[in-house]
């Protein structure tokens, strides 16, 4: 199995500055990696694909970048409805699909 | 619009049985994999199980090997999970999700709102 590291735990950055968030894998991945957004009550909601795709309707101030083991997603500009929990999880080797355990983007 | 609705969910002792369905609307749902993730509240995202299109490659989380098992009916638009041997560590809301793709295991989008299981004597 994959495992998935992300750091940090908890991000605080105030409103209009960036966050880079990181995502370790185990073992290469190449680019199958994918990162999503949770709020709270609600779903986790898919915000980049293969490593520095967005998905539809996910502002360009979302990028991500990376290959192999080693993967970031940045956020410039934090809007106030960019703070929620990130996700990444890798789709390389299946069925085995696993999750990082997650990255909490607070307000300072 | 694409929706998922999960049902099934609700409060069984240890080593009892639950399944799960996933009712999807608003697309074709046999041009799609479907999937089934857990998440314990205030915890982190797992996947369990995940279905191709026609049900020739299925898998398995290690924690749910052997105990669930996930099947579709493309007729009735609808993913189950059947979970037998429940523990108390299998509480968790229960999601179900749609794959980018209809073979092989991708990325999800997008997902149902969740069903609550609580295992719990």
């Amino acid at each position: 199995e994959i495992v998935m590291t992300q750091s940090p735990a908890t991000l605080s950055v105030s409103p209009g500055e960036s966050a880079t968030l990181s995502c370790r894998a185990s073992q290469s991945i190449r680019s199958n990696l994918a990162w999503y957004q949770q709020k709270p009550g609600q779903a986790p909601k898919i915000v980049i694909y293969s490593t520095s795709t967005r998905a539809t309707g996910i502002p360009h101030r979302f990028s991500g970048r990376g290959s192999g083991t080693e993967f970031t997603l940045t956020i410039s500009s934090l809007q106030s409805e960019d703070f929620a929990v990130y996700y990444c999880q890798q789709y390389n080797e299946w069925p085995a699909l696993t999750f990082g355990g997650g990255t909490k983007v607070e307000i300072k | 619009e694409v929706q998922l609705v999960e049902s099934g969910g609700g409060l069984v002792q240890p080593g009892r049985s639950l399944r799960l369905s996933c009712a999807a609307s608003g697309f074709t749902f046999d041009d799609y994999a479907m999937h089934w993730l857990r998440q314990i509240p205030g915890k982190g995202l797992e996947w369990l199980s995940g279905i191709t299109w026609n049900s020739y490659t299925i898998g398995y989380a290690d924690s749910v090997k052997g105990r669930f098992t996930i099947s579709r009916d493309n007729a009735k638009n609808s993913v189950f999970l059947q979970m037998d041997s429940l523990r108390v560590e299998d509480t968790a809301l229960y999601y179900c999700a749609r794959d980018i793709q209809a073979a092989g295991f991708n990325w999800f989008d997008p997902w149902g709102q969740g069903t609550l299981v609580t295992v719990s004597s």
